[in-house]
């Protein structure tokens, strides 16, 4: 079956420094992958989208920029948090135009 | 682009009592998914249900049921029967994968009283 795995849980980090959050998925091969980040009340709001290994689209400008080294591996990253990076990221893949996202654990990214 | 628009940030339930949670979107797909999502305080992401846009026929999954309709481009969230597990924030999301990922509303979070 399939599984995906986001690590680390939660994360605080000083204004300034770098980030690198990572996603990984097993049981599956060739998957959509995602990054999304909830902010409260605000819902999901779609980050980055990849088709497959460096393979990236950026929804939104911002301080953060995404990475697909490998097949099944996504990764967040930032050279300089800003105080406004804070929030919940959650990894997220799909098999192509088929019916659901599936979704990690998540992480809790206070910038401090 | 797509939008989904939940207009009850909170709902207040008894246990037992019937429950429905309310959303509207907006596509220029023709063909299309639309699910609802809990995420309970852990914010681990559950699928609760599916709709197929092309399917009249409404979903359900035991005490889950939806109200699809099509025209109106409404797609609510009934639960019977709540149980004191089923508060959580309730997320409603339509798309079809590929590029857009999926959309979803800002969410309701539904509160079950003993």
């Amino acid at each position: 079956s399939q599984t995906i795995h986001q690590w680390p849980a939660t994360l605080v980090q000083p204004v300034g420094s770098p980030l690198s959050l990572e996603c990984t998925v097993e049981g599956t091969s060739n998957p959509n992958l995602y990054w999304y980040r909830q902010a409260a009340g605000r819902g999901l709001q779609l980050l980055f989208y990849s088709v497959g290994i460096g393979q990236i689209s950026s929804e939104v400008p911002q301080n953060l920029s995404a990475s697909r080294p490998q097949d099944r591996q996504f990764i967040l990253s930032s050279k300089k948090l800003l105080l406004s990076d804070s929030g919940f990221y959650l990894c997220a893949w799909m098999q192509g135009f088929v019916t659901e996202a599936f979704f990690g654990q998540g992480t809790r990214l206070t910038v401090v | 682009a797509q939008t989904v628009t939940q207009s009850q940030p909170e709902m207040s339930v008894q246990e037992a009592e019937t429950v429905t949670l309310s959303c509207t979107y907006d596509t220029s797909e023709s063909d299309y998914y639309l699910f609802w999502y809990k995420q309970p305080p852990s914010r681990q992401m559950i699928l609760v249900i599916r709709q197929e846009a092309y399917k009249q026929q409404n979903a359900t999954e035991n005490r889950f049921s939806v109200n699809f309709q099509k025209a109106a481009k409404s797609f609510s969230l009934k639960i019977s029967d709540s149980q004191l597990g089923d508060a959580a924030m309730y997320f409603c999301a339509e798309g079809m994968g590929g590029a857009d990922g999926l959309t979803f509303g800002k969410g309701t979070h539904l509160i079950i009283q003993p």
